[in-house]
């Protein structure tokens, strides 16, 4: 069964701090996903990636792929109030479904 | 051009009723795919249709069933509900690159 592990699940940081999220999954997979749900509102898309050694930026996220150690990062830089937000990674298994981890619940203070 | 859209948005029932979730993929999209996310966790992957079959099932009992239309659009039936069925249940279409999410139905059960 494949198993998605984030940590940590709450991080409070500074504005302006940067900061790491990780997921660990633990059977190989084609393809990782990182989403952010805002309270009540579902999923965003904020990262696909496809292959060993992928990396995406999109403004202060930036997410990373190592296969070989089934290890995505979501970095955060300069963190400012609007990235307050629970973070997701999912796995894709057997090509249709996601995996998802337990999210990260980040908050972004002044 | 429309995203994927979910119908009704808020639903209470009471234990032992029936209920009917509908969902529209993204114009062009002809794979759905049905998650449940009760409060607190991520989504967990409940099955998925692809040319009105079903083609993956995750570990949900057979009170959960589904269905694909011709138009690509799809539903969920929840039989004998419980309370434990309580959740946010969000409908995702694949268009190949990636999972986008519909804005879910809040189910409660009383």
């Amino acid at each position: 069964e494949l198993k998605v592990e984030q940590n940590p699940l709450f991080l409070s940081m500074q504005e302006g701090k940067n900061y790491t999220i990780y997921c660990n999954y633990s059977t190989t997979s084609d393809r990782l996903y990182w989403y952010r749900q805002d309270p009540g509102k579902s999923l965003e898309s904020l990262f696909v990636l496809l292959s060993n050694g992928a990396v995406k930026q999109e403004g202060r996220l930036m997410a990373s792929l190592d296969t070989k150690a089934r290890l995505s990062t979501l970095h955060i830089t300069a963190a400012v109030h609007d990235l307050s937000a629970t973070y997701f990674c999912a796995v894709e298994n057997s090509g249709y479904a996601l995996n998802f981890g337990k999210g990260t619940s980040l908050l972004v203070t002044p | 051009d429309a995203g994927v859209t979910q119908s009704p948005t808020h639903l209470i029932k009471t234990r032992g009723q029936q209920v009917t979730l509908r969902c529209s993929p993204k114009s062009g999209h002809d794979t759905v795919s049905w998650y449940q996310q009760a409060l607190g966790q991520g989504p967990q992957f409940i099955f998925q249709y692809y040319e009105e079959e079903e083609r993956q099932r995750g570990n949900f009992p057979d009170r959960f069933s589904g269905h694909q239309f011709p138009n690509y659009s799809s539903e969920l039936n929840v039989n004998a509900l419980l309370l434990g069925d309580s959740a946010l249940y969000l409908c995702a279409s694949d268009g190949g690159e990636t999972q986008y999410f519909g804005p879910g139905t809040r189910l409660l059960v009383l």
